[in-house]
């Protein structure tokens, strides 16, 4: 079985400011990790993914994460924050040779002015 | 443009009313799922199908019920057994295979209130 946990349930930050989403998983096999984005009442959109090869990994609107095995981690990060960053932050899980993904409960992002 | 649409985006419907929320894909995806997302608590599986004519239940799939009788539709019923069922709703497609390649792409959702 697999789980996830984000440690944060809402992470207040500045614009302009860094913010990091943290993600810690679960599982006794290998792995792949994802990061979605959900706005207010839409669905959820596909950030970034890890699959192999390089532990960083970049996605869109400029987030970014680095896979951490030893500390079964994905943590995501954004070196600068707008607005238009509030939203709702998922960290999925899913087995390798599974198909059926583990989601964490959210984090909610809310970027002040 | 190839996706997942879902209809209404609002639901209003009485207690004791059953109702059925539709998710159609263009992506020629074989994986479909139904998720209920409620506030702080994530997004919960309720029922997933990868291939035509067959679907399996998931963590909370009592109250609903769902069919697969094409690829592109797997229309959820929420019934009134279900006890809670405001809530948000998402439908998800994938290629089921499980391979690294194999991502869940999400409709829009529909939110449904029991009044």
């Amino acid at each position: 079985a697999q789980s996830v946990t984000q440690l944060d349930s809402q992470v207040p930050v500045f614009e302009e400011a860094p913010v990091e989403l943290r993600c810690n998983y679960s599982s006794s096999v290998s792995v792949y990790l994802f990061w979605y984005v959900q706005y207010p009442n839409q669905g959820l959109q596909l950030l970034l993914k890890y699959l192999s090869g390089s532990t960083l990994v970049k996605g869109i609107n400029g987030f970014e994460a680095e896979f951490n095995k030893s500390q079964t981690s994905f943590h995501l990060r954004k070196p600068s924050v707008h607005i238009s960053d509030t939203a709702e932050y998922f960290c999925a899980v899913r087995n390798r040779g599974s198909y059926i993904p583990t989601f964490g409960r959210g984090t909610s992002l809310i970027v002040h002015p | 443009d190839g996706g997942i649409t879902q209809s209404p985006k609002y639901l209003f419907r009485k207690e004791g009313q059953n109702v059925t929320l539709s998710c159609e894909q263009n992506l020629n995806h074989d994986a479909m799922y139904w998720y209920r997302q409620d506030p702080g608590q994530g997004l919960r599986l309720i029922y997933y199908s990868q291939i035509v004519n067959d679907f399996q239940k998931g963590d909370i799939a009592e109250g609903y019920s769902v069919s697969r009788e094409k690829k592109e539709s797997f229309p959820l019923t929420v019934t009134s057994a279900q006890k809670n069922p405001t809530a948000f709703y998402l439908c998800a497609s994938s290629k089921g295979t499980g391979a690294s390649t194999d991502t869940q792409y999400f409709g829009p959702g529909t939110r449904l209130t029991v009044l």
